[in-house]
């Protein structure tokens, strides 16, 4: 079945690049997710990537795709600690027909100053 | 840019009652709708999808008669809580996907803010 799995845990300090990793299983997901959700609140859409792209880069933020491996990763530079918070991978299976969403556990990503 | 609001934020209701929750999109019509659930340092779970003017589909092991979906416009979703019990305190969050949004190839899936649900 579908499955995503993430590191659970990610501590950076101030100012160096943050490096979320991401595993995919659904080969037939068209559209991968990062979403970002600070303590309490909803989800907030950061970013995507189609999955015909390597590669997509947003400000900070960089998004690699590895399709052959179901691998996705998040790279934040220059993070800062307001980007403290829990970053989900999300998948959307069965070519994002449905659009409904398989998310990973969340990544908590810690910024220390 | 599309914005899915959610009412209420926070609720606290006693056990045995009944809770709704609204959904709504803000600036585009959804036909579809998605209630997941998220209990504390887990993942987002889907419940349900809620489906414009039809049944709502649910999840394995989502009871149907537990969680009442109706979808009665192109802009609201509601979830009723029925009966609630302690366990079914939990983060209750709907999204909603924008076809409209050309940038995405109308594949843009928003999600509203959440409701916690506490019941004592």
């Amino acid at each position: 079945g579908e499955d995503v799995e993430q590191s659970l845990f990610l501590s950076v300090r101030e100012g160096d690049s943050s490096v979320i990793n991401c595993t995919y299983t659904d080969s037939s997901s068209t559209y991968l997710y990062w979403y970002k959700q600070e303590p309490g609140a909803g989800l907030q859409l950061l970013t995507y990537i189609f999955s015909n792209m390597d590669m997509k880069q947003d400000q900070r933020l960089t998004v690699l795709l590895n399709k052959k491996d179901k691998h996705l990763s998040l790279r934040i530079a220059d993070t800062q600690t307001g980007d403290s918070a829990i970053y989900f991978c999300a998948e959307s299976p069965h070519g994002g027909s449905q659009g409904n969403l398989i998310f990973g556990k969340g990544t908590k990503l810690s910024v220390k100053p | 840019g599309a914005v899915v609001s959610q009412h209420p934020s926070w609720v606290i209701c006693k056990s045995g009652t009944s809770v709704k929750i609204e959904c709504r999109s803000l600036d585009f019509q959804a036909t579809t709708m998605f209630w997941y659930r998220q209990f504390p340092k887990q993942s987002l779970m889907l419940m349900a999808t809620s489906n414009e003017g039809s049944k709502a589909t649910y999840e394995q092991g989502v009871e149907k008669d537990k969680f009442l979906i109706n979808h009665a416009s192109l802009t609201l979703s509601t979830l009723t809580v029925t009966s609630a019990h302690p366990e079914d305190s939990s983060f209750y969050i709907c999204s909603a996907r924008d076809l409209s949004d050309s940038r995405f190839s109308g594949n843009t899936i928003y999600f509203g803010e959440g409701s916690w649900l506490t019941v004592v």
